[in-house]
């Protein structure tokens, strides 16, 4: 099983500065990598796809990058409603895993 | 729109079993491979098991192996999760969702989740 290792287990920055998020796989994943974002008390919603591909609707301060091993999300000017929890999750095998997650608080 | 519809949790006993259903509507149900994935009550999120648009591929996480079994009728546009031998550790919401689109990747669409509860 490939283990997901999101880092920093919380992350805290103030609205309008850049927060960067990052997930290591235990072996490689390709690029078969998805980024979600969940708030509480609502579903995960799927932000990105491929390692860096913006799903439908995303807007474009979010941004992701790596392949392989080493993915990072990255959120270019933090809006009020980004604060939640983030999850990578991989794709490229089964059983498919997801990280822990990241909070993101506002500092 | 799509929606994605959960049902069927609720309280059970240790030992006990559940039928959770997912009713699908506003896209064409049967060319697309399903999921189930569950999170613990303040915990992260759990991959359960995976099966594709016409059956053929159905995969399980080694936690739920053996004890739950995945199923859809693309007639009736609707996934569902038979869960027995439940165990307390099984308590979660559980999230019926989309894979997206062939050549794209993750999960697309999800529902709102319902609540497995195992206790005695």
């Amino acid at each position: 099983e490939i283990v997901m290792t999101q880092s920093p287990a919380t992350l805290s920055v103030s609205p309008g500065e850049r927060a960067t998020l990052s997930c290591r796989a235990s072996q490689s994943v390709s690029s078969n990598l998805a980024w979600y974002q969940q708030k509480p008390g609502q579903a995960p919603r799927l932000l990105i796809y491929g390692a860096s591909t913006r799903a439908t609707g995303i807007p474009a301060r979010f941004s992701g990058s790596g392949s392989g091993t080493e993915f990072t999300l990255t959120i270019s000017s933090l809006q009020s409603e980004d604060f939640a929890v983030y999850y990578c999750q991989q794709y490229n095998n089964w059983p498919r895993t997801f990280g822990q997650g990241t909070r993101l608080e506002i500092k | 729109e799509v929606q994605l519809v959960e049902s069927g949790g609720g309280l059970v006993k240790p030992g006990g079993s559940l039928r959770l259903s997912c009713a699908a509507s506003g896209f064409t149900f049967s060319s697309y491979s399903m999921n189930w994935v569950r999170q613990a009550p303040g915990k992260g999120l759990e991959w359960v098991s995976s099966i594709s648009s016409s059956s053929s591929y159905i995969y399980y996480a080694d936690s739920v192996k053996g004890r739950f079994t995945i199923s859809r009728d693309n007639a009736k546009n609707s996934l569902y999760l038979q869960m027995n031998s439940l165990r307390a550790e099984d308590t979660a919401v559980y999230y019926c969702a989309r894979d997206s689109a062939a050549g794209k990747g993750g999960c697309d669409y999800w529902g709102q989740g319902t609540l497995v509860t195992v206790s005695s």
